[in-house]
């Protein structure tokens, strides 16, 4: 079975530009998570889509934004980047049930962003 | 809300056991997850406790203390590539899953 991919791994934008980073979940995940991580603060969770729409969100801006298609595969947007929006941006995908198999989170490789 | 603490760097010799401790202030939640991140790379599931008590698996173990808002994660015969960060989290009755900061452990010879 496929593992979570996220497209690209790497990207480089300059301040006041515009970005969205793809993620596509294990095959019959319903759940997508964006998490973005830096090293002071560690992980901090976005957002989270089920069956195309969100479930919960975390403490970011609105310029942070997403999104989920109707086969679970989901985008992240960001608007206006700052410098402080360099960061790793990781997504995790999930059945999205409250049990023990289906809660589990699985991550796919993040995309690296930089903001010059 | 929830905090979740745990040590921020541990150091332990290879071969050697140590243990990860984790602890988290929530009403109810459905379960305690420990994932390895090594540098530069994405979290890893290692483990998923509902129930108190211990789980192992292979050379890692991880416990749960429900009434003492306590998790840890046991590893035994350190290997070098056991040197990575380890991330406690929970989910809470209806809301979004909550990562500690994760406690950054090196193996040294």
């Amino acid at each position: 079975k496929a593992g979570v991919t996220q497209t690209p791994r790497y990207l480089i934008k300059t301040r006041g530009q515009q970005v969205t980073l793809s993620c596509s979940p294990i095959s019959g995940h319903r759940s997508v998570s964006w998490y973005q991580q830096t090293p002071g603060q560690g992980l901090q969770f976005l957002f989270e889509y089920f069956s195309e729409t969100q479930r919960n969100k975390g403490n970011f801006p609105g310029r942070f934004s997403g999104r989920q298609f109707s086969n679970s595969r989901s985008e992240m947007n960001v608007s206006t980047l700052e410098l402080g929006d360099s960061a790793l941006y990781l997504c995790a995908s999930s059945f999205g049930q409250a049990s023990k198999e289906k809660d589990t989170q699985y991550f796919g490789p993040g995309t690296r962003l930089t903001v010059l | 809300g929830q905090n979740i603490d745990q040590p921020t760097e541990m150091t332990a010799t290879e071969g050697a056991i140590v243990q990860i401790n984790c602890t988290y202030q929530t009403s109810g939640f459905n379960g305690l997850f420990w994932y390895q991140q090594h540098a530069g790379e994405a979290p890893t599931f290692l483990s998923y406790n509902v129930l108190d008590g211990l789980e192992e698996k292979g050379r890692f173990s991880s416990f749960l203390s429900r009434s003492k808002g306590y998790s840890y994660l046991l590893l035994k015969e350190l290997q070098m590539k056991d040197s990575a960060s380890y991330l406690c989290a929970v989910i809470p009755w209806g809301q979004k899953v909550t990562f500690g900061t994760g406690t950054k452990l090196q193996v040294i010879p």
